[in-house]
Parts: structure tokens; sequence; C-alpha cells
């Protein structure tokens, strides 16, 4: 059990371009969760995935935003046009669904948007 | 948004002393799970607490839960300088569903 990993762990990008992450959960979770964490604050949750069916989506969440997990694995979070305002800590969780509930959370990719 | 309200902000005790953490939300809830991330790094999972549980221990921690004042604390005794971090507490409404989170109480433990 490697745990959950998040690709890249860093991203600089300019202003209005596009950037995208991945996650590569535990590999029996069935859920997979996507947060960001600004400097001080707790996690603030943007989507999640049961399997590959997108259950919930933030309604903070702009449609700069979209995340896919196409075959129930891996799942992608991109961000069209970035702003200064999307800089942020973009944290992955996974849990398994019969579960105790308790998430499992990867290292996290840290947007900084110039 | 945030679920609730952590409290302190801060808190900076001597090694060997016990540290108290308290959070309140909002809503109804499933659950309530206790987290600590470590600077720079990832969040880590401590302790959950169902709605129908009051108290629960594991370890050195000791979390209650009173949903009538919708409010929890985390109780860490014996406190050791590797317990320096960030504790959030986050609320789980729908079993398995999102995780609403605090904002956070930084402990500093000095050696």
């Amino acid at each position: 059990d490697t745990g959950v990993s998040q690709d890249p762990r860093h991203k600089i990008t300019k202003r209005g371009q596009n950037v995208t992450f991945r996650c590569d959960p535990i590999s029996e979770h069935n859920r997979l969760y996507w947060y960001r964490q600004t400097l001080g604050q707790g996690p603030e949750f943007l989507t999640y995935f049961q399997n590959e069916a997108q259950l919930e989506k933030s309604r903070l969440l702009s449609d700069r935003f979209s995340a896919e997990r196409p075959k129930g694995s891996f799942s992608t979070l991109e961000i069209q046009r970035t702003e200064q305002g999307d800089s942020a800590m973009y944290l992955c969780a996974s849990s398994y669904r019969t579960g105790g509930y308790e998430q499992y959370f990867g290292p996290g990719t840290r947007l900084t948007v110039t | 948004s945030q679920q609730g309200e952590e409290d302190p902000q801060a808190l900076s005790i001597q090694e060997g002393e016990n540290a108290t953490m308290n959070c309140s939300y909002k809503t109804s809830i499933n659950n309530l799970q206790w987290y600590r991330q470590n600077s720079g790094r990832g969040l880590v999972h401590l302790i959950l607490i169902r709605s129908n549980e009051r108290e629960k221990h594991s370890g050195r921690l000791r979390v209650t839960l009173d949903t009538s004042k919708k409010s929890s604390s985390l109780l860490i005794t014996a406190s050791r300088a590797a317990d320096t971090a960030s504790y959030f507490c986050a609320t789980d409404e729908r079993q398995g569903g999102k995780l609403i989170f605090g904002q956070g109480t930084e402990l500093s433990v000095k050696p």
C-alpha cells in the first residue's frame, strides 16, 4: 500500500494558462475526493467520485474547474484560464465506501499562479 | 465554505502538558473526524466519532461529541514535541461523503 499520490507536487503557471493535476488513490478505495487549501485555512471541498461517477461538486466551484475519473482509478483535476485566486494547495483523498469513512490524503499539489 | 469554528486558533504548551481543542459545527452530522497536518505535509486521520457516540479514546487522544450543542473536543494527554501540528475537525453529513473542515488549531509543544 503506497498511499495516495499526487503529481506534480508543485506547479507554477502564468495567469490564463490551463493546468492539470493527477491523483492516484489507494488501489482498493472506490471514493476519491478533491479539496483546496489556502494558507491558514482548513481544506475546502471541491468534488468527489464513487468509482467513475462524480457524485457531488461544490457550488463554489466555477466552470473553469473540471474533474474526471474515467476508469474509476486515477483522477485528474483541470483548471482552465487560471487566475491568481486559484493559487492554493490542491489535495486529493480516497476512502473505501464500506470502510470506516476516514479519508486518506495525498501530499497535495501546490499551485502558484503568477 | 467552512462548517464551523475551532477554538483556540493557536495553543502553545510545554511537553508533558495536556492540550484541549474545541470544534463547533452547524448542521446535522453522521460522524465527526479529527485530522493532523504537520507543516508542509499532508493531512493524517486521527480519530472518528459517530453521531451516536459521546466519547472515544485512541492512545493519548480523547474525543468527545455533544450533538445537542453541535460541538466536539479533542484532548491530547502528555503532549510531546512531535505533536506540534495543526489540528482540524471535519464533519461528514452523509456517511462517506464530503468532509467539511474547520479552520484548525495550531498546536505548538515546546520541549
